[in-house]
């Protein structure tokens, strides 16, 4: 079946850039998300693109999408400690069934 | 505007028991979806609905259930507990595709 994989861990210092990578195996997927998640709290949607855009900035956050590599990152500028949390990537599959990668844990250092 | 709710936040159940899940999602979205979150398994999709009926479904075996209210209000249930539901029940919903916004989940605990 579809598989997304993501590194498990980053640590970066504050103010830095941070890059979080992602694959995935479904070719025919129609989106892909970046979620956040804090301890003891649900998910929340940080940026998605749909699959024919090679990237889309929002702010901080910059996501590439390699289409022809299955291949997914996102980029937060000038990491923050409130940026510490698990990041997980996504994909859909049909309508809202969505596979998500294992997470990302992000540590920013000050 | 108020985000996905889910409720209750926290439950403790016996092996055995039944439990239900509800879930309002935003105003004006028709699409409810759960997902299940543990250690082991990370994040897995449950099933979703839209306008009512069942649009997709994961693996999971039949005790877990759902329904989707006309008011696009969602509840699931599972039956007859077992240790390994003990898990993070995430709701999302979504106007249709794309767009689609976690509540803060309600954490079963299952002894």
């Amino acid at each position: 079946g579809e598989d997304v994989e993501q590194s498990l861990f980053l640590s970066v210092r504050e103010g830095d850039s941070s890059v979080i990578n992602c694959t995935y195996t479904d070719s025919s997927s129609t989106y892909l998300y970046w979620y956040k998640q804090e301890p003891g709290a649900g998910l929340q949607l940080l940026t998605y693109i749909f699959s024919n855009m090679d990237m889309k900035q929002d702010q901080r956050l910059t996501v590439l999408l390699n289409k022809k590599d299955k291949h997914l990152s996102l980029r937060i500028a000038d990491t923050q400690t409130g940026d510490s949390a698990i990041y997980f990537c996504a994909e859909s599959e049909y309508g809202n069934k969505l596979v998500f990668g294992a997470g990302t844990i992000l540590r920013v250092k000050s | 505007k108020a985000g996905v709710t889910q409720t209750p936040r926290y439950l403790i159940k016996t092996r055995g028991q039944q439990v239900t899940l509800s879930c309002s999602p935003i105003s004006g979205h028709r699409s409810v979806s759960w997902y299940q979150q543990t250690p082991g398994q990370g994040l897995q999709f449950l099933f979703e609905y839209f306008s009512e009926t069942q649009r997709n479904k994961g693996n999971f075996p039949g005790r877990f259930s759902g329904r989707q209210f006309s008011n696009s209000r969602s509840e699931m249930n599972v039956s007859t507990l077992e240790l390994g539901d003990s898990a993070l029940y995430l709701c999302a919903s979504s106007k249709n595709t794309g767009e689609l916004f976690f509540g803060e989940g309600s954490r079963l605990t299952v002894l």
